[in-house]
């Protein structure tokens, strides 16, 4: 069964500009988070989506918005690129748990540098 | 303070040394507890997925929690230099949908 698969794998844009993101989840899962992990840290939440409903958003601007389509796959943008914006995206796909039960596992992320 | 603290490493240790990686955290919600394994450029792999506090093991990988102190663990036996990566620690808890994560450790396993 094919994981959770995240286009392009690495992207290099110049501030000001805009960019999208795309995730296809787990065959069978609804959910899909997305996640900006900068080198050295550790994951930080962006938004989860749910049956195209967003369920939760992270401490992130207004420049980043993302939306969820009927066959479950995802889209983040980013408007407005800014230095701090560079860093690995990830997305995890989880089951229909819900809630703190849901089991999230990641793409490979897609590496995002901005000049 | 953060919500998950993470001692960053780097750890390095001889192959089939036990090895113990540790997380705290502050927000007494959190009831789920996992740890993460990560390679150089790829996502997190999901190693270990626990619930509230006790011990919970998985070939050589044993995860504990101690909820009284806000403290988990990962203990690695017999490491493997395949093991080398960095090891996230994360945690939910039952009304949250985000997953917060520590900064991750950095493990080196030397042949």
């Amino acid at each position: 069964d094919a994981g959770v698969t995240q286009s392009p794998t690495h992207l290099i844009k110049t501030r000001g500009q805009q960019v999208t993101l795309r995730c296809s989840p787990i065959s069978g899962h609804k959910s899909v988070s997305w996640y900006q992990q900068v080198l050295g840290q550790g994951p930080q939440f962006i938004f989860q989506y749910y049956e195209k409903e967003e369920r939760g958003r992270g401490n992130f601007p207004d420049r980043f918005s993302a939306r969820q389509f009927p066959n479950y796959s995802s889209e983040l943008n980013v408007n407005a690129l800014l230095l701090g914006d560079s860093a690995l995206y990830l997305c995890a796909s989880s089951s229909p748990a819900g809630g703190g039960r849901d089991i999230q596992y990641f793409g490979a992320g897609t590496r995002l540098s901005v000049l | 303070q953060k919500e998950v603290e993470q001692d960053p490493g780097p750890l390095s240790v001889p192959e089939g040394a036990i090895v113990s990686l540790n997380c705290t955290y502050s927000n007494s919600a959190f009831q789920y507890f996992m740890w993460y394994r990560q390679y150089s450029r790829k996502g997190p792999e999901l190693l270990m997925y626990t619930y509230s506090s006790g011990n919970k093991e998985d070939g050589r990988f044993t995860a504990q929690v101690d909820k009284s102190s806000k403290y988990i663990s990962l203990f690695i036996r017999d490491s493997q230099p395949s093991d080398s990566a960095t090891y996230l620690c994360a945690m939910s808890g039952n009304t949250g949908n985000q997953f917060y994560f520590g900064t991750g450790t950095s493990l080196t396993v030397i042949p």
